[in-house]
């Protein structure tokens, strides 16, 4: 198992730019959630999917769309970069409704917008 | 709205010492709380998940224990070494809707 999964690792982009940070993952997880972690605020919730087809706003949603047209892939779309979106991005699945309920965490994307 | 606070938030001890990370979360109901262990400049690793029927879950030196009453998680870590430093977040999870996490303490094992 590869577990969480995100692509690219870096990137650097200009204000106005748009992009999607992709993440996929193999344990057949029905919560998929996306965050971003900045010095001084911890992790935030951005979005999450309960399931294909199904997605919900988090804590900072605006700037980010989201769709879950498969189990397996949650991409995370930045409509026109912000140099206040610059950030750590993390993609996390869990099971949902089945216990345990573990959350796992891909590697992280490292954002910079210029 | 649930709300995670981690004490202390920075922690430096000698190696070899066993210490306590405190978590107190401010809404009980939850389905099971998360340790995660951060590395700098990576990711989250998972290291325990106490179930809500569950006290305490063991996994090598670390030990958690939950008490939802109280909303209390402690992380204890027996005899640290220097591959302990990290940060240390945790994450109670509010019946599947998402969890939380606190803002982490970051824990400084000296050789």
């Amino acid at each position: 198992n590869a577990g969480v999964t995100q692509t690219p690792k870096f990137q650097v982009l200009k204000t106005g730019q748009s992009m999607t940070l992709q993440c996929a993952q193999d344990m057949n997880h029905e919560y998929m959630s996306w965050y971003r972690q900045d010095p001084g605020m911890g992790l935030r919730l951005i979005h999450y999917s309960v399931g294909a087809g199904i997605t919900d706003q988090g804590e900072v949603p605006n700037g980010y769309n989201v769709s879950r047209s498969t189990t397996e892939d949650f991409p995370l779309r930045l409509l026109s970069a912000a140099p206040s979106q610059t950030s750590v991005y993390f993609c996390a699945s869990s099971s949902g409704d089945r216990a345990p309920n573990e959350q796992f965490f891909g590697p992280g994307t490292r954002l910079t917008v210029l | 709205k649930q709300e995670v606070t981690q004490i202390p938030a920075a922690l430096s001890v000698p190696e070899g010492e066993n210490l306590v990370l405190n978590c107190s979360f401010t809404d009980s109901a939850i389905y099971n709380l998360q340790w995660f262990r951060q590395d700098p400049g990576k990711g989250l690793t998972s290291l325990l998940l106490i179930q809500s029927s569950q006290r305490e879950q063991t996994s090598g030196r670390l030990n958690a224990s939950l008490d939802k009453s109280s909303g209390r998680s402690t992380l204890y870590i027996a005899a640290s070494q220097p591959g302990d430093s990290a940060t240390y977040l945790c994450a109670p999870d509010n019946y599947g809707q998402n969890f939380v996490f606190g803002p982490g303490t970051r824990l400084s094992v000296l050789p």
